[in-house]
């Protein structure tokens, strides 16, 4: 079985651009979850969408928003790009609605760059 | 505010003895507990998971232990191996999906 895919596997983009990052869940699984990290804020919550519908939001400014296709791909973009997006951007995966200890399944990640 | 903690950013241990993590959190509405390890560059891969009504869960040479009143968890590698060497977070869930993790230990184990 298919992992969690993310791609691209590295940007590099300059401020001002915008950039849209591409996550493929691992099969059968609907929930689909982004995460920013970086060396100064460790790793944040950025959204999840289930079943094409955004259920939770984490504290990121309206410049970060996503979408779920009906074949529970994702994708995150973000507009107007600032120095400090240069993030690892994560995309996690699970069956489920989150009910319970549901682990979350990660993909390796698309390292943003922003010059 | 850091509703996840975890206070140690390193430690290091011999092979074979065993690495104690631990994490503390805030929110007393977090239901489920789960550890993560990381190798830089690539996304975190689950280790083990522990329900906040119970107090121990078991996984090979893994084990989380939760006290509740002290609102802390720790993740026990016995015997610890050189292979385990990498970042281990600590994160909690309360809705859905969404994980609140904390900073994160880099752990190096030492032939």
């Amino acid at each position: 079985k298919a992992g969690v895919t993310q791609t691209p596997r590295y940007l590099i983009k300059t401020r001002g651009q915008q950039v849209t990052l591409s996550c493929s869940p691992i099969s059968g699984h609907r929930s689909v979850s982004w995460y920013q990290q970086t060396p100064g804020q460790g790793l944040q919550f950025l959204f999840e969408y289930f079943s094409e519908t955004q259920r939770n939001k984490g504290n990121f400014p309206g410049r970060f928003s996503g979408r779920q296709f009906s074949n529970s791909r994702s994708e995150m973009n973000v507009s107007t790009l600032e120095l400090g997006d240069s993030a690892l951007y994560l995309c996690a995966s699970s069956l489920l609605a989150g009910q319970g200890g549901e682990k979350l399944f990660f993909g390796s990640g698309t390292q943003l760059s922003v010059l | 505010d850091q509703q996840v903690k975890q206070n140690s950013p390193s430690l290091s241990v011999q092979e074979g003895r065993i690495s104690i993590l631990n994490c503390d959190y805030t929110n007393s509405m977090f239901d489920y507990f789960l550890w993560y390890k990381k190798y830089p560059a690539e996304g975190p891969t689950f280790l083990i998971s522990i329900s906040s009504i119970k107090d121990k869960n078991e996984d090979g040479r893994f084990t989380v232990f939760l006290n509740k009143s002290a609102k802390h968890l720790s993740l026990h590698i016995v015997p610890s191996q050189p292979g385990d060497s990498a970042v281990y977070f600590c994160a909690a869930k309360n809705a859905g999906n969404m994980l609140t993790f904390g900073g994160g230990t880099r752990l190096m184990v030492k032939p």
